[in-house]
């Protein structure tokens, strides 16, 4: 089955400052990579998602990387702001769907 | 819009006690359900998920089991709770079947076993 690697673990970064955060996956019938940002206590939402026709997708401050062929892809926030601090979590779907342990960000002022 | 309902939001059980969480969904038909769990600091464990009435998959044997009644209606449940079972609960609905589409998620129940 789909095995997904998330690294950091956790990332501490100056407010303005740029984190990237990367996922690998394993099984390369996967073709739908969404991120979910989980504040504390509360539920995962969904912040972008990819898939595996696309290399690249944006939302204003955030973008996805996907690289099929080396099977990983990442999570880059620019301009970081004190509200971007939560636990984000990668995800990978192809026959299953399956989450990444999660890295826990935190932007400081 | 579409909404979704959990509850409750926390709950004390002993251990060997049973186990009952609902979750409804409310304006859309025959989504997709879905219940993980989340231990403390930790990612998101699939536990069961269904496609309609009656219809459930399971992704990890345990003393858990999910049955699906109505068409946006799916519980949990065990007959008798252990330790291990202690976290963070989420039901989730998608229109799609995983890489279709969008999770969303209940706010979730924290199960303290004791």
């Amino acid at each position: 089955g789909e095995n997904v690697e998330q690294h950091p673990s956790t990332l501490s970064v100056q407010e303005g400052d740029s984190a990237v955060i990367k996922c690998t996956y394993s099984d390369s019938a996967s073709n739908y990579f969404p991120w979910y940002k989980q504040e504390l206590g509360k539920r995962p939402q969904l912040i972008i998602d990819i898939r595996s026709n696309v290399g690249e997708k944006k939302d204003q401050r955030i973008a996805v990387t996907l690289n099929k062929t080396a099977k990983h892809f990442s999570l880059h926030i620019t301009e970081t702001q004190p509200e971007d601090s939560a636990v984000y979590f990668c995800a990978a779907s192809g026959q299953n769907f399956v989450f990444g342990p999660g890295t826990r960000l935190s932007v400081l002022p | 819009s579409q909404t979704i309902h959990q509850w409750p939001a926390t709950l004390v059980q002993p251990v060997g006690s049973p186990l009952s969480l609902e979750c409804t969904v409310e304006g859309t038909s025959n989504p997709n359900l879905y219940w993980y769990r989340q231990a403390a600091g930790r990612g998101l464990q699939l536990l069961f998920y269904s496609v309609g009435i009656g219809q459930i998959s399971s992704e990890v044997p345990q003393n858990l089991s999910a049955s699906r009644p109505q068409d946006r209606q799916f519980i949990l449940s065990s007959k008798k709770l252990l330790l291990s079972d202690s976290g963070f609960y989420l039901c989730a609905w998608s229109s799609g079947l995983f890489n279709q589409a969008e999770l969303f998620f209940g706010s979730g129940t924290q199960l303290s076993v004791l």
